[in-house]
């Protein structure tokens, strides 16, 4: 199951920051949190992922709290290209089956002209 | 590098019928999932392999779905026979090796007619 919790929908102006919150406070301290989106028809695509620190990528920019319990994707200058349905989850370690991704329902960002 | 090819895009069928579904990983992936996304959901893990050995199938429904990985490349999935609640899209993902990031395929989109 997934251990995240996303609001449903939010919408951003083109050419704005849109920050996407994400709440996983069940997180244990050894599992990353990673964030995908999904395009209409399209498979999800990776975007960035992280387990204490902030991390930035030529994408997007995360920011997990001091407390690992919640986290902040940051697109900072949204186009309508990033309109789509974006995935935070955490990546649950078995010793049998290694590292597997379960996803949640994610949040459903419109960039508005 | 080529991503993950998967075939056919789309398939309809009637109830009780059978279909299959290809997908090719990444070439080096040892890895490969294939997971169910529902209309609205996000996806859901039906199966993992490792090379060609099944590492968790323990959300695959095996009283009508089946998958394999016979040279631990190239990987089926198959539903027989198919029921209404079988409509969905499914993806195939593939990764270096449980503890890196996926990389999606497109995926084939099944109705159940």
């Amino acid at each position: 199951d997934a251990k995240t919790t996303q609001p449903p929908s939010m919408d951003c102006a083109e050419g704005r920051a849109a920050n996407l919150p994400c709440n996983h406070s069940t997180i244990s301290g050894n599992e990353y949190v990673y964030w995908y989106r999904q395009i209409h028809s399209q498979g999800p695509q990776y975007i960035i992922h992280g387990l204490k620190n902030n991390e930035t990528n030529e994408m997007a920019s995360l920011i997990i709290t001091e407390d690992r319990k919640s986290s902040t994707l940051i697109l900072p200058h949204a186009t309508l290209r990033d309109t789509a349905v974006y995935y935070c989850i955490v990546r649950v370690h078995s010793g049998v089956t290694g590292n597997q991704f379960y996803f949640g329902t994610g949040t459903s960002l419109t960039v508005i002209p | 590098e080529a991503g993950v090819a998967q075939s056919p895009r789309y398939k309809i069928i009637e109830k009780r019928q059978s279909v299959a579904f290809w997908c090719n990983p990444i070439s080096g992936h040892a890895t490969l999932y294939w997971y169910q996304q529902i209309l609205g959901q996000g996806p859901k893990l039906l199966i993992q392999f490792q090379n060609n050995g099944v590492v968790d199938d323990s959300q695959l429904p095996k009283d009508r779905f089946s998958a394999e990985r016979l040279k631990g490349v190239d990987s089926t999935l198959k539903i027989q026979p198919a029921k209404l609640e079988d409509s969905a899209v499914y993806l195939c993902a593939s990764s270096l090796g449980t503890g890196t990031s996926y990389t999606f395929g497109s995926g084939t989109r099944l109705t159940v007619v």
